[in-house]
């Protein structure tokens, strides 16, 4: 098994451009979340899914969208990049809420 | 222990020692933890959980205390090695709220030889 994989590995954006980050699990999970990493601050939950075609927002989903047609599959969208998104971003999934969760690589974000 | 801000706090022990990483916790309906580890580069990787009606789980080499009094959740490393550097973060889910994490902004352990 691949895990939890995540593309592109780095990015750099304009302000207002829009991206899709990639996410994809080959273990049959359910449960798929998106998180940013600032400096010296937790994981923030950006979105969430608990199965393919539903969706909820976490604690920051404010610029970002997200959809899960299939199992596997999870992306995340920047609408119109905004400096302040400059982040890491992480892909984690699990068979189901409070198993355990792993994480993809991580996706660096540089918005100018 | 653990806090928001933008610098981490860090703990520095001798290779061999005993590690004590210590995280607080601050809502009295969290009935699961979770502690993370994160390497430089890297994604963050499960450790050990405990739920609350327990008040320590071993794991290898490991070990979570949670002092549901005083809201204090504590992760013991024995025998610390130079590949325990990293960062460990904490993670509590909030009994009744959305399926959703919340993460403490982690504590940067160095390992010296």
């Amino acid at each position: 098994n691949a895990g939890v994989t995540q593309t592109p590995k780095f990015q750099v954006l304009k302000t207002g451009q829009s991206m899709t980050l990639q996410c994809a699990q080959d273990m049959n999970h359910e449960y798929m979340s998106w998180y940013r990493q600032d400096p010296g601050m937790g994981l923030r939950l950006i979105h969430y899914s608990v199965g393919a075609g539903i969706t909820d927002q976490g604690e920051v989903p404010n610029g970002y969208n997200v959809s899960r047609s299939t199992t596997e599959d999870f992306p995340l969208r920047l609408l119109s990049a905004a400096p302040s998104q400059t982040s890491v971003y992480f892909c984690a999934s699990s068979r189901a809420y409070l198993e355990t969760q792993y994480f993809g690589p991580g996706t660096r974000l540089l918005v100018l | 222990g653990e806090s928001v801000g933008l610098h981490l706090p860090t703990l520095s022990v001798q290779e061999g020692d005993n590690s004590i990483i210590n995280c607080a916790y601050s809502n009295s309906a969290s009935d699961y933890f979770i502690w993370y580890k994160q390497e430089s580069g890297k994604g963050p990787q499960f450790i050990i959980d405990i739920r609350s009606n327990m008040d320590k789980r071993q794991g290898q080499r490991v070990t979570v205390l949670l002092n549901k009094t005083v809201k204090h959740l504590s992760l013991q490393i024995a025998a610390t090695q130079p590949g325990d550097s990293a960062v460990y973060f904490c993670a509590e889910n909030i009994r009744g709220s959305a399926r959703q994490l919340t993460f403490g902004s982690g504590t940067q352990l160095t390992v010296l030889p």
